[in-house]
């Protein structure tokens, strides 16, 4: 299967200051079609997770335009550009590059100072 | 709009069965791959397994295989999960989340239902 890491696995950040979350995986998520299946998911709390980004940078519908991801390979990033309150809660990176055992991250907790 | 409605709180005992539900609207059921994640209490993600209900294609996580079984009715838009005999260690939440398909972004995970807490004690 293929590992995925988060850093920080922890991240406090003031209101309006920006954040990053790193996300490495332990092979290339390039799928054999060309493309690499990397997923961001937000969990606030007591909430299902809910997609944000997908295939690296593209935003889901109704994701506020301050998430953005960037990446390629084994190496990604989430970053938010402006933290609100209701960013509050644990990210996850996700690969969908092999089928059927698709993984996640560790998770990222993000916490306002 | 697509939902994925499961079915509610279990409280059950070591060794006993259980089938919890998960009921897809808004889009062709059998069309699209619905998976089983669990989240044991503050813990993260795992992946369990994943269904075709158009034809009851079940793949499984390796530590989750012979552990449970997962399937689905066709005719209801619904997808299961089940245990044949709990342990305490199945304490989670469970969640079923479908995989969809954008032109844009290749296959994804999309719609995640709300989730189902089991509790297993004796």
């Amino acid at each position: 299967d293929i590992v995925m890491t988060q850093t920080p696995l922890s991240s406090p950040v003031t209101l309006g200051q920006p954040a990053s979350i790193s996300c490495r995986s332990s092979q290339s998520l390039v799928h054999s079609d060309g493309n690499t299946y990397l997923s961001w998911l937000q969990q606030r709390p007591g909430q299902p997770p809910r997609l944000l980004i997908y295939k690296i940078s593209n935003r889901f519908s109704g994701v506020p335009d301050r998430f953005s991801g960037s990446g390629a390979g084994t190496d990604f990033t989430l970053k938010i550009s402006r933290v609100e309150a209701e960013d509050v809660g644990v990210y996850y990176c996700m690969q969908t590059t092999q089928f059927p055992q698709y993984t996640f991250g560790q998770g990222t907790k993000l916490e306002i100072k | 709009e697509v939902q994925l409605v499961q079915s509610g709180a279990e409280v059950k005992k070591p060794g006993e069965s259980l089938k919890i539900s998960c009921k897809g609207s808004g889009y062709s059921f059998t069309s699209y791959w619905i998976a089983w994640v669990r989240q044991m209490p503050g813990k993260g993600l795992e992946w369990m397994g994943i269904i075709y209900p158009g034809d009851s294609d079940a793949r499984y996580s390796p530590s989750f295989q012979g552990q449970v079984t997962i399937s689905a009715d066709k005719s209801t838009s619904t997808a299961y999960l089940q245990w044949s005999s709990l342990k305490a260690s199945d304490t989670a939440m469970y969640y079923c989340a479908r995989r969809g398909y954008y032109d844009s972004g290749g296959y994804v995970i999309d719609y995640w239902g709300q989730g189902t807490p089991v509790t297993v004690s004796s």
